[in-house]
């Protein structure tokens, strides 16, 4: 089943320690990015990837860092969390070449105290 | 500066009747629009899209319009049906960057009661 995979699916953490969503797609997109959901903000681009090795800021970007070793994965690493950073977070991918629809995972639920 | 809006936070319509989803946009080179829809603790799903050179799409219970002199869309839902309960996102598409970036409104939720 062509899918984006996330996890965790929930996490409640502490200010201050380092943790790391994982992300994973098996639909061989060269397009991956980060959203977060937050209300009345609806969803904001943190970060993304163009291809293996290649990333950049999306709109929110502060306070977040990703790699793009592999094509299928896309973590998304909060090295100091703080409770700003507490929100609902989603991975998508796409083909490349003008494709425009994103494909989501279900998301990762982050509280962070 | 919120490129796509969707002012409407929630919307209420009775099982049967019409739901009219509302979105309005301010950079006139978006070129493609798409509704996604979203249920509660799973990701968003794409739902339908319009390319900027067209002014309506359909597809079954759903159609969206385009109106680009005034900068608006709309997501109609005919019969709307319980299962169309959910937060549905506006989302416009930039050519010029990222290839395409998606830029989300704030999202509307819909409730459809029996």
């Amino acid at each position: 089943e062509a899918q984006v995979t996330q996890n965790p699916r929930y996490l409640i953490t502490v200010t201050g320690k380092k943790l790391t969503v994982t992300c994973s797609q098996n639909m061989n997109h060269e397009y991956m990015s980060w959203y977060r959901q937050d209300p009345g903000l609806g969803l904001r681009q943190i970060y993304y990837s163009m291809n293996v090795e290649v990333t950049d800021k999306g709109d929110v970007p502060e306070g977040y860092k990703v790699s793009r070793k592999e094509k299928r994965n896309f973590p998304l690493i909060l090295e100091s969390p703080s409770p700003n950073q507490t929100s609902l977070y989603f991975c998508a991918s796409k083909p490349s070449g003008g494709y425009r629809e994103l494909f989501f995972g279900e998301g990762s639920r982050l509280t962070v105290l | 500066d919120q490129q796509v809006k969707q002012n409407s936070p929630s919307l209420s319509v009775q099982e049967g009747r019409i739901s009219i989803l509302n979105c309005d946009y301010t950079n006139s080179m978006f070129d493609y629009f798409l509704w996604y829809k979203k249920y509660p603790a799973e990701g968003p799903t794409f739902l339908i899209s319009i390319s900027s050179i067209k002014d309506k799409n359909e597809d079954g219970r759903f159609t969206v319009f385009l109106n680009k002199s005034a900068k608006h869309l709309s997501l109609h839902i005919v019969p709307s049906q319980p299962g169309d309960s959910a937060v549905y996102f506006c989302a416009a598409s930039d050519p010029y960057n990222q290839g395409g970036k998606l830029i989300f409104g704030q999202g509307t939720e819909l409730s459809v009661k029996p």
